[in-house]
């Protein structure tokens, strides 16, 4: 079974670009979540996905981010103007839709993300 | 809220020496607890967790944690360091009422010395 994945592993872009992130979950998993660690710092949630629909986006920093999940799968992540504080690794991970237990999120090996 | 404070940004042992990684957090509802690990270039991997029942979980490669809610703590142990155990360890909570979102501590290098 093919683990989570993300693209690209390593992205540099100069400030004021635009760069798209891509998180494919494990296959079933209904629950997409994406995760940011800075330089230094611990690592953040970010938002949740269930299916299609957003959960809970109370961790997105502003509104330079956008985040999608197209029909339940892939979900991609936005960020438009990107700034020099955008710089970091950013994880996605996914897990089944639980029967009241709490299931393992799986994730992805990250994106590192340098704005310049 | 929650949080997770892990002690000790960096930690050296030789091999063969016991492991010892601390962990504590604060939460206001009953707590899932999860220690996860990052080798060099690769993506987290869930260690071990606490949901409920027996406080003390055993997990891969021959790590085990202690839940104990008096001491807020979840400790990660290890009796005898293996040089592949070197990697950098990440503490985690989350909760029913937060759908399940980690919340990380800093985490912590183990370096294991020959």
């Amino acid at each position: 079974e093919a683990g989570v994945t993300q693209f690209p592993s390593h992205s540099v872009i100069e400030k004021g670009q635009t760069v798209t992130l891509r998180c494919d979950p494990i296959s079933g998993h209904d629950n997409l979540y994406w995760y940011r660690r800075v330089m230094g710092k611990e690592i953040k949630f970010l938002l949740h996905f269930v299916k299609e629909s957003k959960q809970d986006e109370s961790g997105m920093p502003n509104n330079r981010f956008l985040a999608e999940r197209t029909g339940g799968t892939y979900s991609t992540l936005k960020v438009q103007p990107a700034e020099l504080e955008d710089s970091g690794v950013y994880f996605c991970a996914s897990s089944p839709l639980g029967s009241g237990t709490v299931d393992t999120q799986y994730f992805g090996p990250g994106t590192r993300l340098t704005v310049l | 809220a929650q949080s997770v404070t892990q002690l000790g940004s960096h930690v050296s042992v030789s091999e063969g020496a016991l492991v010892l990684l601390r962990c504590n957090y604060s939460s206001s509802v009953p707590p899932y607890l999860f220690w996860y690990v990052q080798y060099p270039n690769q993506g987290l991997q869930l260690l071990l967790k606490y949901t409920t029942g027996a406080t003390l979980v055993k997990g891969i490669n021959g790590f085990e944690a202690e839940f104990k809610k008096s001491e807020t703590s979840f400790h990660l142990t290890k009796p005898s360091a293996h040089m592949s155990d070197a990697a950098e360890y990440f503490c985690a909570v989350s909760s029913y009422g937060s759908n399940y979102k980690l919340t990380f501590g800093k985490g912590t290098l183990l370096t294991v010395n020959p």
